[in-house]
C-alpha cells in the first residue's frame, strides 16, 4: 500500500543554518506530493507541493523536488529563522488512496537563535 | 474568506458522555475528513465522507461517528464507546474526485479533554 516515511525527529539548528528533512515515499502510479507545516496548537497548513516527477515546489524560501527515481520529496532552507520551528509533515495523495491523503509521522523542528 | 471553522477550541468530556465536534467549510469542497493527533505523533485519519449523505470508516473508527447531511458541515461525535479519547482533533477538506493533485485544507483543531 501507500506510505511516507520522513526523517525522525526532533531536529535543532541554529538560525541561518541550512534544512534538510528527508522524506520518502511508496505508491503506485503518479503521486501527488506535499509538505505540511504545523505550528503549536494549530492545523496543519500547506507548505508547498508538487505533482509530478521533477516539479520543484518552493514557499517562504522553503523547496522539495519531486525525485521519482529515488523516490523522495526532500524538503530544503537555505537559512532558517526561529519563526520557522514547527513540526512538518510530508504527504502524498494518489488515485489508488481514492481522495485520502497518507501522511508521514511528522518531524519537530526547532531553531535556536 | 473561504475555510474551515472548527468549534469548540477546548472541550471537556465527562466519563460516560458524548461529545459532538463542530466542522464547518465555505470552500465548496465536496469531501471532508477528521483526523486524531495524539502529542507528538503524526495523524490517524477517523471518518471520511467523499460526498453529502456518505461516509467512509478510516483507520480509527471505532468509538467515534459521524454524519453528513449538509456539504459544509461534518461534525463529529465522540462517544462513550471511546476509552480514551484525550487528543487533538483536525478536520480538513478537499476538492474531490479525481482531481488527485488537491491538497488537503485543515481547520485549527479541537483539543478534547477528559475530566
Amino acid at each position: 500500500g501507500n506510505s511516507v516515511t520522513q526523517m525522525e525527529g526532533p531536529v535543532t539548528l541554529s538560525e541561518e543554518a541550512f534544512l534538510t528533512i528527508n522524506c520518502t515515499y511508496t505508491a503506485t502510479g503518479y503521486p501527488s506530493l506535499f509538505w505540511y507545516v504545523q505550528y503549536p496548537g494549530e492545523g496543519l497548513q500547506l507548505l508547498l507541493k508538487a505533482t509530478k516527477a521533477d516539479d520543484k515546489g518552493s514557499n517562504k524560501g522553503f523547496e522539495a523536488t519531486y525525485r521519482k527515481e529515488t523516490t523522495s520529496f526532500h524538503l530544503e532552507k537555505g537559512s532558517v529563522q526561529v519563526s520557522d520551528s514547527a513540526v512538518y509533515f510530508c504527504a502524498l495523495r494518489s488515485h489508488s488512496s481514492a481522495s485520502k491523503i497518507i501522511f508521514g509521522s511528522g518531524t519537530r523542528l526547532s531553531i535556536r537563535p | 474568506d473561504g475555510g474551515i471553522t472548527q468549534s469548540p477550541k477546548y472541550l471537556f468530556r465527562k466519563e460516560g458522555q458524548n461529545v459532538t465536534l463542530s466542522c464547518e467549510q465555505n470552500l465548496n469542497h465536496d469531501a471532508m475528513y477528521w483526523y486524531r493527533q495524539d502529542p507528538g505523533q503524526g495523524l490517524r485519519l477517523i471518518y471520511y465522507s467523499q460526498i453529502v449523505n456518505d461516509f467512509q470508516k478510516g483507520d480509527i473508527a471505532e468509538g467515534y461517528s459521524v454524519s453528513r447531511e449538509k456539504k459544509e458541515s461534518f461534525p463529529l461525535t465522540v462517544t462513550s464507546a471511546q476509552k480514551n479519547p484525550t487528543a487533538f482533533y483536525l478536520c480538513a477538506s478537499s476538492i474531490g474526485g479525481e482531481r488527485n493533485n488537491q491538497p488537503q485544507h485543515f481547520g485549527d483543531g479541537t483539543r478534547l479533554s477528559i475530566l
